[in-house]
């Protein structure tokens, strides 16, 4: 079963601008992972934020965790075409799961 | 860094025959191995935990006897769909995990294969 939801499901901006977008689960992780994926295509590894880790940046991108909410965003500034492509969080439970649990992704349309 | 390979990349197959894809890690030993599908503008799914020398654990809902996993060396994981039907076409994607600290990579990462596409006429 899938671990949470993502928001929003599709996400449609102009070049330039930023695009932001949520990520909520439902337990407790070690760890949560934002890949990218473009279509048909197999998975890009974004970022990685572990559970004690409240920011981390990467480039264009900005990751935030709140543990508290149990909820992550990402936020890409300064997109491009390039990054159209759809966007999933991942997971790493505390439970001794050992695989990933993925949210339901979201849809980023870059308009040049 | 840590490269995991799939094969084949997509495959075509008439109803009714038998598909295998492999998943190999490269670079490192995985002592385990992960199954997704991802059904056209969905998410990934969990199919199934494969360990090597070890039985697969599969998730609630899917088929052991359908979809078959051998996990017989470190660096291989073979899924086999028998049987195939038109809605098992789908894009199955594979991972790899060391498990191991000391190892090439941080023992806890995940690292996924390019993804299989298979189309049943």
């Amino acid at each position: 079963s899938q671990q949470g939801e993502e928001d929003p499901q599709a996400l449609s901006i102009q070049e330039g601008e930023n695009a932001t977008m949520n990520c909520s689960y439902k337990t407790s992780i070690n760890n949560l992972q934002w890949y990218r994926q473009n279509s048909g295509r197999g998975l890009v590894h974004l970022i990685l934020i572990r559970s004690n880790e409240r920011e981390k940046h990467s480039g264009r991108l900005r990751v935030t965790l709140d543990t508290s909410k149990k909820s992550s965003s990402l936020l890409i500034t300064a997109s491009r075409a390039a990054d159209t492509a759809s966007y999933f969080c991942a997971t790493d439970l505390s439970t001794g799961r050992r695989a990933l649990t993925f949210g339901s992704g979201t849809r980023l349309q870059v308009q040049p | 860094g840590a490269v995991v390979s799939q094969h084949p990349s997509w495959v075509i197959c008439k109803s009714g025959t038998s598909v295998k894809i492999e998943c190999r890690s490269l670079d490192f030993q995985a002592t385990t191995m992960f199954w997704y599908r991802q059904f056209p503008k969905q998410s990934l799914m969990l199919m199934a935990t494969s360990n090597e020398g070890s039985k697969a654990t599969y998730e609630q809902g899917v088929e052991k006897d359908k979809f078959l996993i051998n996990h017989a060396s470190l660096t291989l994981s073979t899924l086999t769909v028998t049987s195939a039907h038109p809605e098992d076409s789908s894009f199955y994607i594979c991972s790899a995990r060391e498990g191991v600290a000391g190892g090439l990579t941080s023992y806890n990462e995940q690292f996924f294969g390019p993804g299989t596409r298979l189309t049943v006429l």
